[in-house]
């Protein structure tokens, strides 16, 4: 099964801005807008942050910001805060076989 | 406000069949801009999409998992459910189910999920 490709980690002191960049191929990330991201806490179950590339759901801090270019996929966080330390993993739809749905591996954000 | 909760024995032996339930509550399990997905995440690692349901109960399944799953649908008690055959310890995760949307491939929201082990 192919994965979308995520750095393990990535870290940043309070009030700092971070990104995270999330890779895949023309098959998914950059053959369509169906990108989304997700925010989970240890123990906890995902939730979603961002989702058609850029959108974020009624809730979500507009600190969280998502963009794309080609097939790779980000996910900023400015004004970084301790509550937003959590594992982060990015989505897309794929049409590579009958997958229709592919994550990444997951990056840990870790506010110093 | 949509909830699910997913409900299922936490231990199941090696070569069994893995049995899970999610019920939906604040919403119907009906509704045609949506299907119904199970993702599992093993101990320390990502996620993984299982497979998703409509409410007609038309399925799409992960090709890894596909000869070992099953997901049916009961719009009656507005519930969907897994299964998941001949399992071995590498099916052992937390097991979520969430909403998917039918135009686009977000999840949300999610269950609390369930911790299934196999183990003998």
């Amino acid at each position: 099964q192919s994965a979308l490709t995520q750095p393990a980690s990535v870290s940043g002191s309070p009030g700092q801005s971070i990104t995270i960049s999330c890779t895949g191929t023309s098959s998914d990330v950059g053959g369509y807008n169906y990108v989304s991201w997700y925010q989970q806490h240890p123990g906890k179950a995902p939730k979603l942050m961002i989702y058609d590339v850029s959108n974020r759901p009624s809730g979500v801090s507009n600190r969280f910001s998502g963009s794309k270019s080609g097939n790779t996929a980000s996910l900023t966080i400015s004004g970084l805060q301790a509550e937003d330390e959590a594992d982060y993993y990015c989505s897309s739809y794929t049409s590579s076989s009958t997958l229709y749905v592919v994550f990444g591996g997951g990056t840990k954000l870790t506010v110093l | 406000q949509l909830q699910l909760q997913e409900s299922g024995p936490g231990l199941v032996k090696p070569s069994e069949t893995l049995s899970l339930t999610c019920t939906v509550s604040g919403g119907s399990i009906s509704s045609s801009s949506y299907y119904w997905g199970w993702i599992r995440q093993p101990p320390g690692k990502g996620l993984e999409w299982i497979g998703s349901i409509y409410y007609s109960g038309s399925t799409y399944y992960n090709p890894s998992l596909k000869s070992r799953v099953t997901i049916s649908v009961d719009t009656s008690k507005n519930q969907f459910s897994l299964k998941l055959s001949s399992v071995t310890a590498a099916d052992t995760a937390v097991y979520y189910c969430a909403r998917r949307s039918c135009y686009s491939s977000w999840f949300d929201p999610w269950g609390q999920g369930t911790l299934v082990t196999v183990s003998s």
